[in-house]
């Protein structure tokens, strides 16, 4: 059975700094790896989506790399804004084409 | 371009009492369907999807129930609702095939009382 972890739970820091999400998962076996942003009280946002056949997606301020042998993804964001305050969940496709959800990662960025 | 659709945003229901919540995707075809729920403190739990009118997949065995009566139409049902049904319920759609995006609605906050 395919498990996600995102540690830590919660994550503070400074305007302007660069930070690191981290993802694993258990089971290499995946089609695609899925970055979404959550705010409160609001649906999921996609962010990044990466084929298992790929290294990294990017997207603006946001860059996700896939290491699928090693069972790891990282979202970087540059120069975290307040604005990027939110919840950053991963989520992996397996074969039977259903994601399998990460519990998310609260980001708070301090003005 | 798509969108996706899910009313109503909050409810509040006694216990014992029905669910329905609807959501609609516009913009598409063919889509597969997701229900998910999410309760306070976990992640997300996938409840049903469907792959077409008619068929539907359910990973939980509980007091819930979805149904797909048109392509870009996917309601969650309940008849009579328990206290352990309260959470955020989000609607998902994706492209047929396994490479796709899954989009996600704005969610229907459920307070079972």
């Amino acid at each position: 059975k395919q498990e996600v972890t995102q540690i830590p739970a919660a994550l503070s820091v400074p305007e302007g700094e660069n930070l690191v999400l981290n993802c694993s998962f258990t089971d290499s076996a995946i089609y695609n790896l899925q970055w979404f942003r959550q705010d409160p009280g609001k649906g999921l946002t996609s962010l990044l989506l990466i084929q298992s056949s790929q290294r990294e997606q990017t997207s603006g301020r946001l860059n996700a790399s896939l290491d699928k042998s090693s069972g790891r993804s990282t979202l970087y964001i540059a120069a975290s804004q307040p604005g990027d305050s939110a919840t950053y969940l991963c989520a992996v496709k397996g074969a039977n084409s259903k994601l399998t959800f990460g519990k998310g990662i609260t980001l708070s960025v301090r003005p | 371009s798509q969108t996706i659709h899910q009313w109503p945003a909050t409810l509040v229901q006694p216990v014992g009492s029905p669910l329905s919540l609807e959501c609609t995707v516009e913009g598409t075809s063919n889509p597969n369907l997701y229900w998910y729920r999410q309760a306070a403190g976990r992640g997300l739990q996938l409840l049903f999807y469907s792959v077409g009118i008619g068929q539907i997949s359910s990973e939980v065995p509980q007091n819930l129930s979805a149904s797909r009566p048109q392509d870009r139409q996917f309601i969650l049902s309940s008849k009579k609702l328990l206290l352990s049904d309260s959470g955020f319920y989000l609607c998902a759609w994706a492209r047929l095939g396994l490479a796709g995006q899954q989009y996600f609605g704005p969610g229907t906050r459920l307070t079972v009382t």
